[in-house]
């Protein structure tokens, strides 16, 4: 299986901080990396997908980068509603799997 | 804008089979593009990626979990199922059904609200 190794696990800021989260697979993915904002009760929404493609929707304050096994979520000026955890997920084989979370909290 | 809605027992014994079904609406689950996938979230864990199957049948499990578990589709009724077999505590978790795009970077597009399964007696 491929592991995806995620850091911070968690990371304090305030409302119009910039924040990077980064993502590390144990080999080689190219591009198949997505990244998802998980809220309680909710389903994950998909922030970004093929590492830095903007999915529909998606405020451009966000924006993903990287290749191979090394990828980064940015978020350039925190908003309130993006205090929620992050999650990468690989997709380039499986068992698809997921990194294990960076909780984002408001400092 | 395809939904995807889970419906099943929220609770199930130990040892017992835990089965949940996906409604699919808004689209149909015999699109070519399209795989239909169950991931779980664990309490206080990260997300766990369980499996998928083809409309054709054909599946692709997570071998931490092969031995117990089963997924079908049902063209007909536009469904797929879980079914997990001699469940433990550690089963307990939010099960999600998603749609992966197969000719878009095999990510789920589209998410279930999710179900919460206590394995408890």
């Amino acid at each position: 299986d491929i592991q995806m190794t995620q850091s911070p696990s968690s990371l304090s800021a305030s409302v119009g901080d910039r924040v990077t989260i980064t993502c590390r697979a144990s080999q080689s993915i190219t591009s198949y990396l997505t990244w998802y904002q998980g809220k309680p009760g909710r389903a994950p929404k998909v922030l970004i997908y093929s590492a830095s493609t903007l999915q529909s929707g998606v405020p451009s304050r966000f924006r993903g980068s990287g290749s191979g096994t090394d990828f980064t979520l940015t978020i350039s000026s925190l908003q309130v509603e993006d205090f929620a955890t992050y999650y990468c997920q690989q997709s380039y084989s499986t068992p698809y799997t997921f990194g294990q979370g960076t909780n984002l909290e408001i400092k | 804008q395809v939904q995807l809605q889970e419906s099943g027992p929220g609770l199930v014994k130990p040892s017992q089979t835990l089965s949940l079904t996906c409604t699919v609406s808004g689209g149909s689950i015999s699109s070519a593009a399209y795989y239909w996938s169950w991931i779980r979230h664990h309490p206080g864990k990260g997300l766990e990626w369980i499996g998928y199957i083809y409309y054709s049948g054909t599946t692709d499990y997570n071998p931490s979990l092969q031995s117990r578990l089963t997924i079908s589709v049902d063209t007909s009724k536009n469904q797929f199922s879980l079914r997990l077999s001699s469940v433990t505590a550690a089963d307990t978790a939010v099960y999600y059904c998603a749609r992966v795009s197969r000719y878009n970077w095999n990510y789920c597009d589209s998410w279930g609200q999710g179900t919460l399964v206590t394995v408890s007696s």
